[in-house]
């Protein structure tokens, strides 16, 4: 099983709504990552998770929370999101040290589109 | 603090040309070089590595990439492009191997390849 499995794969949400957006590896991967990817663009790193705790925060707004439940699973909880928001959210996941570090394996991602 | 820059936001080859995408890299230490791939409306796929050893890496699909430090590029190319090679290409620096998940993955803005029949 090499698969990063991001759920669901479109989403509309307005403003007001909350909603989360979920991943689930099952590689063994002890670091799992969310990045935000507009339209033409790089991805952006989010949030990394290493043993099931928060490593990076790259600054992004509190109306986006993220929650590691445990090794295998990724959660992005959205509360009032502005449309500017509206992206392809990618979930993805690496091994912490040795040769395959670094490495990511990302899912097919989470289309955003915030009303 | 570490960057790549990809020339060219857009290349075109017809089927069967050489396939050429580049990339050059900033970097204060020995940096580690990777080669994303993005089919529409899906996630990255790694194409390729670089972290030490051998140069000249090569990663699916036929694709290779030649690590030249004198040069600070890792420039990713193909023999010959299949009508299957038309994707969004990245090319991606980190710094260290991430042990405990604190090091970053920083993406160039990407190469849009087009495929001619």
């Amino acid at each position: 099983d090499t698969e990063v499995t991001q759920t669901p794969k479109h989403l509309v949400m307005g403003m007001t709504n909350k909603k989360s957006l979920k991943c689930e590896q099952h590689m063994g991967h002890r670091a799992m990552y969310w990045y935000k990817q507009k339209a033409k663009k790089p991805p952006e790193l989010m949030f990394v998770y290493s043993y099931e705790k928060l490593s990076i925060n790259e600054s992004v707004p509190s109306r986006f929370s993220p929650e590691c439940p445990n090794s295998s699973l990724l959660n992005l909880h959205l509360h009032a999101l502005q449309p500017e928001d509206s992206a392809l959210y990618l979930c993805a996941s690496s091994r912490l040290g040795g040769p395959g570090a670094n490495v990511l394996t990302f899912g097919a991602g989470s289309r955003l589109t915030v009303l | 603090a570490q960057s790549v820059t990809q020339l060219g936001s857009h290349v075109s080859v017809s089927e069967g040309a050489l396939v050429l995408l580049r990339c050059n890299y900033s970097s204060s230490v020995p940096p580690y070089l990777f080669w994303y791939v993005q089919y529409p409306n899906q996630g990255l796929q790694l194409l390729l590595k670089y972290t030490t050893g051998a140069t000249l890496v090569k990663g699916i699909n036929g694709f290779e990439a030649e690590f030249k430090k004198s040069e600070t590029s890792f420039h990713l190319t193909k023999p010959s492009a299949h009508m299957s090679d038309a994707a969004e290409y990245f090319c991606a620096v980190s710094l260290a191997i991430s042990n405990f998940g604190n090091e970053k993955l920083t993406f160039g803005t990407g190469t849009r390849l087009t495929i001619i029949p």
